[in-house]
């Protein structure tokens, strides 16, 4: 099993739809939770991240972490044509004692399509 | 700023060419990290950087070389290219770092398309 797992889609909506994009992952050390938007040849960007289980919210965007059942979402409201893009999510653990020595692992990522 | 570049954005290699992926940041940031991103595999970490001069194997690291001689710059060395490596580099700076987070989040450059023959 992949330590994080997330469907490819490709998922078309049409403009104004709520999004729900998500990611399991299997490994329990996993303490920071990233989504990362790219865009058709261009580098990700950070769009949000959660250190702990519960809800984010900035704007159109709700990221959402349930260590329980190792879960996390992103929810984007409105949805806009503008939001067309790759999300990736991307988890990260401590792997090495001594310092800040993080491992980021990372989704494969969803497309998302917005129909205007 | 012009935060993480890269170059060149395409290049064509023959198999058993070698060649330099440049990056260079001017954010001042002590983490660089290289990335390759493959259809269906997402981002996976070739090698990574905490300083000048400190470096470290990521993920997937054979057939790549990497140096850090300054803050600024750090380049990936392809030393026989194969078919196999063809991908989308790229290459990404955080300042105190790869933990990700608001205080680590890493900047990404626009990516090197690179193809194998």
């Amino acid at each position: 099993q992949k330590e994080v797992e997330q469907d490819p889609g490709p998922l078309s909506v049409p403009e104004g739809a709520i999004v729900s994009l998500n990611c399991t992952y299997s490994n329990s050390a996993f303490q920071y939770f990233m989504w990362y938007r790219q865009y058709s040849r261009k580098g990700p960007e950070l769009l949000m991240y959660t250190y702990s289980s519960g809800n984010k919210e900035d704007g159109r965007f709700t990221a959402q972490v349930d260590k329980s059942s190792k879960y996390i979402s992103l929810f984007i409201r409105d949805s806009q044509p503008s939001d067309s893009a790759t999300y990736l999510c991307a988890m990260s653990a401590l792997y090495s004692s001594g310092g800040s020595n993080y491992k980021l692992t990372f989704g494969k990522g969803t497309l998302l399509t917005v129909n205007p | 700023n012009a935060g993480v570049t890269q170059t060149p954005k395409f290049q064509v290699l023959k198999t058993g060419q070698s060649m330099t992926l440049q990056c260079a940041q001017d954010m001042n940031h002590e983490y660089m990290s290289w990335y390759r991103q493959d259809p269906g595999m997402g981002l996976r970490l070739i090698h990574y950087s905490v300083g000048a001069g400190i470096t470290d194997q990521g993920e997937v690291p054979n057939g790549y070389n990497v140096s850090r001689s300054t803050t600024e710059d750090f380049p990936l060395r392809l030393l026989s290219a194969a078919p196999s490596q063809t991908s989308v580099y790229f290459c990404a700076s955080s300042p105190y770092g790869l933990a990700g987070g608001s205080y680590n989040e890493q900047f990404f450059g626009p990516g090197t398309r690179l193809t194998v023959l």
